[in-house]
């Protein structure tokens, strides 16, 4: 079964400052596609960034970027220059080729003024 | 980007009573829809897999006659909560994705609570 980690429930850092999310993933399939998502206190999802499995070029939106590691299994965020706005629970997904999203169990994320 | 509509935003109802919650993908053609539930604070569970025309594929554990799935069209897929007890108070979410594309567009959320 596929299963996505997220190792840290929590975490608080100063506005401006660089914060990098931690996500591992565990499948069998060879191609499939990872995601971040954001869920702000409205709980709208909002999708962050997008990655597929046979790129091996790292995704990058903005002030967001990932550190893809197939071999290892990990997709971690960074989220760099963090702003009062950022301040969400981010959750770490994978799509498997059902089609089926799986999420980790998220981290809340504080950016503190 | 694409926009999936999802009403009501909040419903609180009368334990014993059904509740329907609808997604509609507002400018493109939902091939796929799928409902998640989601307890505060925690991730979110996918409970069914819904395609155009055909029966909902329910998840272990997700009873498919108390969450009956129905999707008839390629815009409009509906969730109903049938005789809602309290414990079937939480935060339900619709998500759609089109024909051949990688992106899951989600609705803004329905946040049931059974009294």
């Amino acid at each position: 079964a596929q299963t996505v980690t997220q190792s840290q429930p929590e975490m608080s850092v100063q506005e401006a400052e660089t914060v990098t999310l931690s996500c591992t993933y565990d499948t069998s399939e060879s191609n499939y596609y990872l995601f971040w998502y954001k869920q702000p206190p409205s709980r709208q999802m909002i999708l962050v960034i997008r990655q597929e499995a046979y790129k091996q070029q790292n995704a990058t939106e903005n002030r967001f970027s990932v550190n893809f590691q197939k071999a290892a299994k990990s997709f971690s965020l960074k989220i760099s220059d963090s702003q009062l706005g950022d301040t969400a629970m981010y959750f770490c997904a994978f799509m498997n080729r059902d089609d089926k999203i799986i999420f980790g169990k998220g981290t809340r994320l504080h950016i503190l003024p | 980007g694409a926009v999936v509509s999802q009403h009501p935003s909040r419903v609180i109802c009368k334990s014993g009573t059904s509740v329907k919650i609808e997604c509609r993908s507002l400018d493109f053609q939902a091939t796929t829809m799928f409902w998640y539930r989601q307890f505060p604070k925690k991730s979110l569970m996918l409970m069914a897999t819904s395609n155009e025309g055909s029966k909902a594929t329910y998840e272990q554990g997700v009873e498919k006659d108390k969450f009956l799935i129905n999707h008839a069209s390629l815009t409009l897929s509906t969730l109903t909560v049938t005789s809602a007890h309290p414990e079937d108070s939480s935060f339900y979410i619709c998500s759609a994705r089109g024909a051949g594309g990688e992106k899951l567009f989600f609705g803004s959320g329905t946040q049931l609570s059974v009294l």
